[in-house]
């Protein structure tokens, strides 16, 4: 079963913000929310996780709802090089910890 | 952030021959990491987990003496491809958690691109 859903693409014009949203409605009490994100032909890369709480790094901030069922990735000032498709993953904290991908939000940024 | 490296970058093979990909940890010891194969247009599929010093645990539907998985040190992983057939060319990509961290988030490798001809 998807653990999360997500639109399948998005459009955003270079400089905009890009929210990225993701349902996550059977989330657990241990679960958190990863976002990672793949540029064309390169391994994926981590940009954020998040409890409950909202997150904020150099890369993005996350929203997660006060129920946890959704949550948005923002990218306050989109450009060229974030054209990836994004990740929003669920998963217990651990180093065995597997990620489940699912297919992800095809972003394309615009001039 | 944590280095995941892996090599070669992209290998052709002829069918019927083996492949060996590497993946190592530079900057930390990882005694779990992970494979994953991902097809053109098409998300990551867990292959399998590599455990240092024990076998690896293998996804439903991946053969597990087909893809052999080796995790002899605490900073490298190898996944050879024995038999190939074109049907295995793929990215293959692996990625490992660097200890210590409360959410362990996964830091991966730039991928390997496997041709089979």
């Amino acid at each position: 079963d998807a653990k999360t859903t997500q639109p399948t693409s998005m459009d955003c014009a270079e400089g905009r913000a890009a929210n990225l949203p993701c349902n996550h409605s059977t989330i657990s009490g241990n679960e958190y929310v990863y976002w990672y994100r793949q540029i064309h032909s390169q391994g994926p890369q981590y940009i954020i996780h998040g409890l409950k709480n909202n997150e904020t790094n150099e890369m993005a901030s996350l929203i997660i709802t006060e129920d946890r069922k959704s949550s948005t990735l923002i990218l306050p000032h989109a450009t060229l090089r974030d054209t990836a498709v994004y990740y929003c993953i669920v998963s217990s904290p651990g180093t065995a910890s597997k990620l489940t991908f699912g297919t992800g939000t095809r972003l394309q940024v615009t001039l | 952030g944590a280095v995941v490296s892996q090599h070669p970058s992209w290998v052709i093979c002829k069918s019927g021959t083996s492949v060996k990909i590497e993946c190592r940890s530079l900057d930390f010891q990882a005694t779990t990491m992970f494979w994953y194969r991902q097809f053109p247009k098409q998300s990551l599929m867990l292959m399998a987990t590599s455990n240092e010093g024990s076998k690896a645990t293998y996804e439903q539907g991946v053969e597990k003496d087909k893809f052999l998985i080796n995790h002899a040190s605490l900073t490298l992983s190898t996944l050879t491809v024995t038999s190939a057939h074109p049907e295995d060319s793929s990215f293959y990509i692996c990625s490992a958690s660097p200890p210590g961290l409360v959410s362990y988030e996964q830091y991966f490798g730039p991928g390997t691109r496997l041709t089979v001809t």
